[in-house]
């Protein structure tokens, strides 16, 4: 069955550093997505990625969040200047169509120390 | 900002027993629900879907009922098995589908 991949799995850094999550959504999908949890939280919605564009951003994305689809399979979230609150896991998702459930990937886990 | 939210944070039930998870959404313009199932370490997983103008859909070994005049959503799990213990996620969108709102989540425990 097609899956989602992450990579890494986790990540350790420090603050202020620039960290880039990688994700490889399913060939044929067409839509991509970034939510977070922290620990013991809510999955929240960070970004909807589509045609090369963002199509929809929460508050929690911020000037220091950046999407990227660099080529024909990856698609990157960097932030810029991480901060002790961006500790959560990272899933990246993916669709053919954006009112159908996603596959998620199994995520990131950023930790900022 | 839209609400979906859980009655139930635990629940446990006994190996072959039927699990029943509630979740209470907020936004009347949702039309499209999913359930998620979260194991340890792992991103969510889909496991089933509703659509507005449905009130029940079933799979295999698992009901969602759909009750939009209180906005309730359910998950109902039958004969329950040690492999369904999870953190189990309702999550709604509207027709824009562009993202998908996630309530708080229930773990279920199974008991052998």
């Amino acid at each position: 069955e097609p899956e989602v991949t992450q990579t890494p799995s986790h990540q350790v850094t420090q603050m202020g550093q620039e960290v880039i999550l990688r994700c490889v959504p399913i060939s044929n999908h067409l839509y991509f997505y970034w939510y977070r949890q922290i620990l013991g939280q809510k999955v929240e919605f960070l970004v909807s990625f589509y045609n090369n564009e963002i199509s929809e951003k929460s508050e929690i994305f911020d000037d220091q969040f950046s999407v990227e689809r660099p080529d024909g399979s990856n698609f990157t979230l960097k932030i810029r200047s991480t901060k002790l609150e961006d500790s959560a896991m990272y899933f990246c998702a993916s669709t053919r169509q954006p009112d159908y459930g996603y596959t998620f990937g199994s995520g990131t886990r950023l930790t900022v120390v | 900002g839209e609400s979906v939210g859980l009655h139930l944070p635990t629940l446990s039930v006994q190996e072959g027993d039927n699990s029943i998870i509630n979740c209470a959404y907020s936004n009347s313009a949702s039309d499209y629900f999913i359930w998620y199932k979260q194991e340890s370490g792992k991103g969510p997983q889909f496991i089933i879907d509703i659509r507005s103008n449905m009130d029940k859909r079933q799979g295999q070994r698992v009901t969602v009922l759909l009750n939009k005049t209180v906005k309730h959503l359910s998950l109902q799990i039958a004969a329950t098995q040690p492999g369904d213990s999870a953190v189990y996620f309702c999550a709604e969108t509207t027709n824009t589908g562009n993202q998908f709102y996630f309530g708080t989540g229930t773990s279920l425990t199974v008991i052998p």
